[in-house]
């Protein structure tokens, strides 16, 4: 079956803008997950969401950061007012369920430059 | 604090070495699982192994061992006859009970292998 995918792949944007990354995870996963990667750091973790639950925001940087998943299926990670600093690999990751043993399945990321 | 620790930022080894990955975590749960995950140069995470906080023994898969000691809070990853293909960021983490009720993730910041021909 298809696995978790992302776009854009890959996003240049100049400082300021709004950009919008979406993930779509595996058929059935009720557990979605974002993180954030800069260059040659680990995983600092974003924003998540499991099943009708509020979403855990305690990752968010900034207010400029959020993110929605309708219909407990596509989610869209919203960035206003770009920095430079949010220069990194967004990556999503699902899981089938919200228990402790559950394995994250990433997807590929989406690269953004912020110019 | 770190709860999830990966002190070798970046490790080389010549093909056909053994080399070890560290992994040292922190919780006050008494329920808890590990993950290895292996971050290739494409980038795509892909996970490797789980290991539950009641499950000590050892595992092994093909040159693939994992070394799990609570006494420690270590569970570190070993290859053995590394390969070119090997090549690639490894995460360990941590997935806890968090404050609201639900599990949380903890990545460590990864340790990039580089097996070189």
């Amino acid at each position: 079956g298809a696995g978790v995918s992302q776009s854009p792949s890959n996003k240049v944007t100049e400082k300021g803008k709004d950009v919008e990354l979406r993930c779509d995870p595996i058929s059935g996963h009720t557990a979605l997950y974002w993180y954030r990667q800069s260059l040659g750091q680990g995983l600092e973790f974003l924003i998540y969401f499991q099943g009708n639950s509020a979403p855990d925001k305690s990752g968010l940087p900034s207010d400029r950061f959020s993110a929605e998943r309708t219909g407990g299926s596509v989610s869209t990670l919203t960035i206003q007012r770009t920095q430079q600093e949010d220069s990194a690999v967004y990556l999503c990751a699902s899981s089938p369920g919200a228990g402790a043993y559950n394995e994250q399945f990433f997807g590929p990321g989406t690269r953004l430059t912020v110019l | 604090a770190q709860k999830v620790t990966q002190a070798q930022t970046e490790i080389s080894v010549v093909e056909k070495e053994d080399v070890t990955l560290d992994c040292v975590y922190e919780t006050r749960d008494t329920t808890y699982y590990l993950f290895w995950y292996k971050q290739p140069p494409s980038g795509e995470l892909v996970f490797l192994i789980r290991r539950n906080s009641f499950d000590e023994q050892n595992e092994i898969s093909g040159r693939y061992s994992w070394n799990f000691q609570k006494s420690t809070s270590s569970f570190n990853f070993t290859i053995t006859a590394s390969q070119v293909v090997d090549s690639a960021v490894y995460f360990c983490a941590l997935s806890e009970l968090y404050d609201s009720g639900t599990y949380k993730y903890i990545f460590g910041t990864g340790t990039r292998l580089k097996v070189l021909a």
